[in-house]
């Protein structure tokens, strides 16, 4: 079963825009991560949010995480091409020791 | 060199054969994972190991196996291969779920 859904599936936009995915779980969590998968390649580790922050930025990147509903958006400002990739939360659920991926969004960066 | 290396990087084997995926790593880390990616579904767990000698199933570990020969190597196997076990499978490493993991670039497998 999977501990993460995330929203939209997919999202085309146009290259400049920003770019919102939202990551909804189902459990108390250690922390919560994003990672990048270009197509049919390996997953790259993006960031971290712990449980105790509510928001975390790394360069164009911006998560926000709300424990209390359970969710955690991830925003990528001024989008460019090389953002084209599918995109995938993983929660460090209390007690598991393992991360738990989401089923990912698609994004589409239209130049 | 890749950090997490995974061989080979893509199988075509037929159903019934035993089939077994390598993944080795050069950053030291104490914890190994297999995932398997299907379109869709996102990544699930197969296999983990927090050492050599610590060996846990993941949530799909049905039809597989795995061996940590080394701190470095972690391996998978697919002891009678089925055609609903054509997948992505990804090994990754990582000193624990307090930071991230580092994956592999993948093997894709395919049953006929």
């Amino acid at each position: 079963s999977q501990q993460g859904e995330e929203d939209p599936q997919a999202l085309s936009i146009q290259e400049g825009e920003n770019a919102t995915m939202n990551c909804s779980y189902k459990t108390s969590i250690n922390n919560l991560q994003w990672y990048r998968q270009n197509s049919g390649r390996g997953l790259v580790h993006l960031i971290l949010i712990r449980s105790n922050e509510r928001e975390k930025h790394s360069g164009r990147l911006r998560v926000t995480l709300d424990t209390s509903k359970k969710s955690s958006s991830l925003l990528i400002t001024a989008s460019r091409a090389a953002d084209t990739a599918s995109y995938f939360c993983a929660t460090d659920a209390k007690g598991a020791q393992k991360l738990v991926f989401g089923q990912g969004t698609r994004l589409t960066i239209n130049p | 060199d890749a950090d997490v290396t995974q061989t080979p990087r893509n199988r075509i084997t037929k159903t019934g054969k035993r089939i077994m995926l390598e993944c080795s790593q050069t950053k030291g880390h104490d914890r190994m994972y297999w995932y398997r990616q299907d379109p869709g579904l996102g990544l699930r767990l197969i296999y983990y190991s927090f050492d050599v000698k610590d060996i846990n199933k993941g949530e799909i570990s049905d039809g597989y196996s795995v061996s940590r020969q080394a701190q470095a190597k972690f391996s998978l196997s697919l002891e009678s291969a089925i055609p609903n076990q054509t997948a992505l499978y990804f090994c990754a490493a990582g000193t624990g779920t307090n930071y991230g993991y580092t994956f592999g670039s993948g093997t894709r497998l395919t049953v006929v």
